[in-house]
């Protein structure tokens, strides 16, 4: 069975950075073909993708958000971070990590519960 | 950037079949995904490469991807199927969603 939990803070300041961390089990990120990816969703919006990172560490990131985020991996712990800076009270919403099942056509299977961040001071 | 096209709402009455409709420039040359989301909970794929269906997703959805258009269709659609939907492509190895559909069954 595979599953994702996402952790981090609740609640970040703005101008903070924000870290979350993706604790994951049932597969390896250091397996060729596995990727995670993060996706948000503000509070009553649709689905934002935001980055994914790769086996292989070729990171792809959203070219609105790109400066503001990096991705690292620990395989080790089973683990991918995601890091933003620069947080601001629009960041506000549920962050997602989902295994990316890359093949010709990739897609978001599973997903984690997803954990709420609000931006607020 | 790319972009995805959704209808905001779709409605269906129980046990009719509901269509769900993604535009994307040239997305027929491309494979779409859909992912459903009930409230309060994440989201969960239900139809990958176009059509196919992952393992637990009940036959009757189903989808199709030509053109311009990806379908997501539900046949004999239950009350428990309402839902969002979102379609999904890859586009330049960056991920795109849809914005998303709201599944009235009524």
């Amino acid at each position: 069975q595979i599953t994702l939990r996402e952790s981090g803070p609740t609640l970040v300041k703005p101008t903070q950075t924000l870290t979350l961390t993706c604790t994951f089990s049932g597969f390896s990120l250091s397996t060729s073909g596995v990727g995670v990816g993060w996706i948000r969703q503000p509070p009553g919006q649709g689905l934002e993708w935001l980055a994914v990172i790769y086996w292989n560490d070729k990171n792809r990131y959203s070219p609105s958000l790109k400066s503001r985020l990096t991705l690292t991996k620990d395989t080790s712990k089973n683990q991918a971070i995601f890091t933003m800076t620069d947080m601001d009270p629009v960041d506000t919403a549920t962050y997602y990590c989902a295994r990316v099942v890359t093949s010709t056509g990739n897609w978001f299977d599973p997903w984690g519960q997803g954990t709420l961040v609000t931006v607020s001071s | 950037s790319y972009e995805l096209t959704q209808p905001p709402s779709v409605s269906v009455s129980p046990g009719q079949t509901a269509s769900i409709t993604c535009s994307g420039d040239k997305l027929g040359n491309i494979y779409a995904s859909w992912y459903q989301q009930r409230p309060g909970q994440s989201p969960v794929l239900v139809i990958y490469q176009d059509n196919r269906r992952p393992s637990g997703i009940p036959e009757r959805f189903s989808g199709s991807n030509s053109g311009n258009t990806a379908t997501l269709t539900i046949s004999g659609t239950q009350t428990w199927d309402e839902a969002d939907y979102y379609c999904q492509a890859w586009d330049s190895m960056t991920a795109v969603f849809g914005g998303g559909t709201k599944l009235t069954v009524l």
